[in-house]
């Protein structure tokens, strides 16, 4: 079993609805907590970053983090065609100084 | 405030060959991950260095080596390249390795 685990895609939705992403997990040191877009043939871009358990949110996205279910989403309000890409999901703590480890990601599509 | 530099950004490489592949980080960051990004194991963590040492390793043969030197830039190397070696390598950058990391736009390398 995958230490972290990103709902499959991919996710199509049309322009301005509401959009949830997820990702699970399996290690309880974990205790950083980021998402990252990425689109094609580039470097995935860090989009939020939560230390430990609560909500940030930031103009448009906002991320949950569950410690205690070991649960953490995205939510993207609005969406526009431009945030179209892969979103990966990303923890890192304990003593893996400098690994975060990845879910598989969810390719999203927001169609005008 | 510059991003992490990956050169160069393509690489066509024999089987059986060697590469380096250089990262340089943020301004005053001290860590520096690499990853392997293929479309069938997604992110996959090689290593990390922090201040000119390894500090975490992950599952790759030793064919797979890096090295930081003293102002934070880092190489890494892939001796006796094989097939299953291409892929995109990313680096990323953070300021000590457990907080949020940003990425390069990566090296993608096929060896044929």
């Amino acid at each position: 079993q995958k230490e972290v685990e990103q709902d499959p895609g991919p996710l199509s939705v049309p322009e301005g609805a509401i959009v949830s992403l997820n990702c699970t997990y399996s290690n309880s040191a974990f205790q950083y907590f980021m998402w990252y877009r990425q689109y094609s043939r580039k470097g995935p871009e860090l989009l939020m970053y939560t230390y430990s358990s609560g909500n940030k949110e930031d103009g448009r996205f906002t991320a949950q983090v569950d410690k205690s279910s070991k649960y953490i989403s995205l939510f993207i309000r609005d969406s526009q065609p431009s945030d179209s890409a892969t979103y990966l999901c990303a923890m890192s703590g304990g003593t893996n100084a400098g690994k975060s480890t990845f879910g598989d990601g969810t390719t999203l599509t927001v169609k005008p | 405030k510059a991003g992490v530099t990956q050169t160069p950004r393509y690489l066509i490489k024999t089987r059986g060959q060697q590469v380096t592949l250089s990262c340089s980080p943020i301004s005053g960051h001290r860590s520096v991950s690499w990853y392997q990004q293929t479309p069938g194991q997604g992110l996959q963590f090689l290593f990390e260095y922090f201040s000119e040492t390894q500090r975490n390793k992950g599952n790759f043969p030793g064919r797979f080596s890096g090295r930081q030197f003293s102002n934070s830039r880092s190489e890494m190397n892939v001796s006796t390249l094989e097939l299953g070696d291409s892929a995109l390598y990313l680096c990323a950058s953070s300021f000590q390795g457990h907080t949020e990391a940003f990425f390069g736009q990566g090296t993608r390398l096929t060896v044929v």
